[in-house]
């Protein structure tokens, strides 16, 4: 059974250029997570999405960030307009329906570096 | 004030010692306690999880609750090099499914 399943791993734009990151979740995961990891701090929650609905995204920027997971194929992140402060390790987690206060599995991450 | 404090460390032990690694957490709502371990330029590794008060133990990995004192911890027996890694401590509540992390203790075993 695969893994969390994320791409590109590594990403470099330039300011007010867009990122899209992008996340495939275990199979039979129907929950998935957005995290960013900024140096020298810990995973903050961003966005918790389910297929067609975001279900909490308290921890997304108010602008900029956009994040869905469609019916089909993978869960998108996306940042347009990027700047410097954007640059992070971005990961994303899933998890299944009927444990998921308690197990959520991350992937590799994206890391993110805006020149 | 942080919902969830660690101590970033680092840790240096010798091969073989017990390793305790804490956490303290100010909000009273949450129930269920997570540990992941990270290496490098890597993802978090769900090692453990427990819901509510008590000790779990998964191998050499013990995990510990209290939650009157609002307290985790996380055993690690019998330490290997290849436990060398950072590791998170989480947290979440009843209602939602957002987690609170630490910032991570970084642990060094040393052959």
């Amino acid at each position: 059974n695969a893994g969390v399943m994320q791409n590109p791993r590594h990403l470099v734009r330039r300011r007010g250029q867009e990122a899209r990151l992008r996340c495939s979740p275990m199979k039979g995961h129907s929950h998935v997570y957005w995290y960013r990891q900024l140096p020298e701090e810990g995973l903050k929650f961003m966005v918790y999405l389910q297929k067609e609905n975001i279900i909490d995204e308290s921890g997304m920027p108010k602008e900029r960030f956009s994040a869905e997971f469609p019916k089909e194929g993978p869960s998108i992140l996306r940042i347009q307009q990027v700047v410097r402060g954007d640059s992070a390790a971005y990961f994303c987690a899933s998890s299944p329906p009927n444990l998921a206060r308690e197990t959520q599995y991350f992937g590799p991450g994206t890391r993110l570096l805006v020149l | 004030q942080k919902e969830v404090e660690q101590d970033p460390g680092p840790l240096s032990v010798p091969e073989g010692a017990i390793v305790s690694l804490n956490c303290t957490y100010s909000n009273s709502a949450f129930q269920y306690f997570m540990w992941y371990r990270q290496y490098s330029r890597k993802g978090p590794e769900l090692l453990m999880y427990t819901y509510s008060s008590g000790n779990k133990e998964d191998g050499r990995f013990t995990a510990q609750v209290d939650k009157s004192s609002k307290y985790i911890s996380l055993f690690i027996r019998d330490s290997q090099p290849s436990d060398s890694a950072t590791y998170l401590c989480a947290m979440s509540q009843n209602t939602g499914n957002q987690f609170y992390f630490g910032t991570g203790t970084s642990l060094t075993v040393i052959p």
